[in-house]
């Protein structure tokens, strides 16, 4: 069975700066999907980034980014210029290539973004 | 831009009454899932439904957990017997085939007293 692991419960980051959010991933198979997803306070899901382990070039959704090595089973998640809206859990989460297969998700990382 | 539709957003019912959170899927997804959240915890996967019958489920989704597509718009979760850990978010999601992301709803909040 596939695994999702966020190694880091919370992380800080000033207002304007970049911070990393890490994911590893374990799975035996060779291709699927990586997501990292938002929750606000609100506790909406919201997809800010997927990435397909096909593709060799990483995501980029304005000033989201992804760093996927897919030797090393590394799906990890830059902000840049983070805002105060920023504020929220992320969750990484993968899935097979598989029609209709569940997400499988870590168990998130709160980011609080100081002013 | 399409969204998937939740309803009530926060439920409020007493331990050993059955609930139904019910859920509208983005009309051409062919994917529809059931997500549960317990506070501060992860999101757990609960049940997948495709084709009118249910296409994997985990080890919450016993007995007491069950999903209907009544009509060709709602999908629904009904909780027979509600315990206290039953207490979470719920979360509707859809797909479509192929290489599509997922799509949440906003999520029922459920809280059992």
């Amino acid at each position: 069975a596939q695994t999702v692991t966020q190694s880091q419960p919370e992380m800080s980051v000033q207002e304007a700066e970049t911070v990393t959010l890490s994911c590893t991933y374990d799975t035996s198979e060779s291709d699927y999907y990586l997501f990292w997803y938002k929750q606000p306070p609100s506790r909406q899901m919201i997809l800010v980034i997927r990435q397909e382990a096909y593709k060799q070039q990483n995501a980029t959704e304005n000033r989201f980014s992804v760093n996927f090595q897919k030797a090393a089973k590394s799906f990890s998640l830059k902000i840049s210029d983070s805002q105060l809206g920023d504020a929220a859990m992320y969750f990484c989460a993968y899935r097979t290539i598989e029609y209709g297969n569940k997400l499988v998700f870590g168990a998130g990382t709160i980011l609080r973004v100081k002013s | 831009e399409p969204e998937v539709t939740q309803t009530p957003s926060h439920q409020v019912t007493q331990m050993g009454q059955e609930v139904i959170l019910r859920c509208v899927p983005i009309s051409n997804h062919l994917y529809f899932y059931w997500y549960r959240q317990i506070l501060g915890q992860k999101v757990e996967f609960l049940v997948s439904f495709y084709n009118n019958e249910i296409s994997e489920k985990s080890e919450i989704f016993d007995d007491q957990f069950s999903v209907e597509r009544p009509d060709g718009s709602n999908f629904t979760l009904k909780i027979r017997s509600t315990k206290l850990e039953d207490s979470a978010m719920y979360f509707c999601a859809s797909s479509e085939a192929g290489r599509g992301g997922y799509t949440f709803g906003s999520g029922t909040r459920l809280t059992v007293v």
